[in-house]
């Protein structure tokens, strides 16, 4: 099955403890991103990668990394979470490396940080 | 930088009427603008989307509508069913493999339909 997966679906954690939320896909797509959804304020765009080995931030990039060193694989990671980062996030993947076409989106994963 | 604004935010129709959800862009060259539905608790998913080189485009009962000009598009869903019940947004992005292949969304618009 296509399909676009994250891991953890739920995380509480405390500030400052460093974490990865993981993604993967199985549509061999090159364009991969991150978003975050906050209540009134839609999806903003974290990071993206339109390759293997090119990623570029989004609108809200500041407190996060991404690495691709895998078609497949592109992961979030949090070096040091603090509250404002308490979110529900989706990875999306896209075919074509502009990102000017469908996105599928992951089921997402819901941080909460203390 | 590039900014799209999107309204109401909030929007409630009888079922079987038309509902309307409206975008502006800031961003000149953008170019592709995809729409997204989200149900409850689900993740967002593409209903339809629309280029530049495109004024409308239909899908059954959905419809997109694009002034460049202006800088705005818009949806339009006709007759509708309480399936159609939904946070919609908007989004704009410029085309092309580049530094500006960003896409912002609008803040979304929650849709209830009356029965």
């Amino acid at each position: 099955e296509a399909q676009v997966t994250q891991n953890p679906r739920y995380l509480i954690t405390v500030t400052g403890k460093k974490l990865t939320v993981t993604c993967s896909q199985n549509m061999n797509h090159e364009y991969m991103s991150w978003y975050r959804q906050d209540p009134g304020l839609g999806l903003r765009q974290i990071y993206y990668s339109m390759n293997v080995e090119v990623t570029d931030k989004g609108d809200v990039p500041e407190g996060y990394k991404v690495s691709r060193k895998e078609k497949r694989n592109f992961p979030l990671i949090l070096e040091s979470p603090s509250p404002n980062q308490t979110s529900l996030y989706f990875c999306a993947s896209s075919p074509g490396t502009s990102g000017d076409n469908e996105q599928f989106f992951g089921p997402g994963t819901r941080l909460t940080v203390l | 930088g590039e900014n799209v604004e999107q309204h109401p935010s909030t929007l409630s129709v009888q079922e079987g009427d038309s509902a309307v959800i409206k975008c502006t862009y800031s961003d000149s060259a953008s170019n592709y603008f995809p729409w997204y539905k989200q149900e409850l608790g689900k993740r967002p998913q593409l209903i339809i989307d629309i280029r530049s080189n495109v004024g409308e485009k239909k899908d059954q009962r959905i419809a997109v509508t694009l002034n460049k000009t202006a800088k705005h598009f818009s949806l339009h869903i006709t007759e509708t069913q309480p399936e159609d019940s939904a946070v919609y947004f908007c989004a704009a992005k410029r085309s092309g493999y580049s530094s500006a292949s960003k896409i912002i969304f609008g803040s979304g618009t929650r849709l209830s339909i009356r029965p």
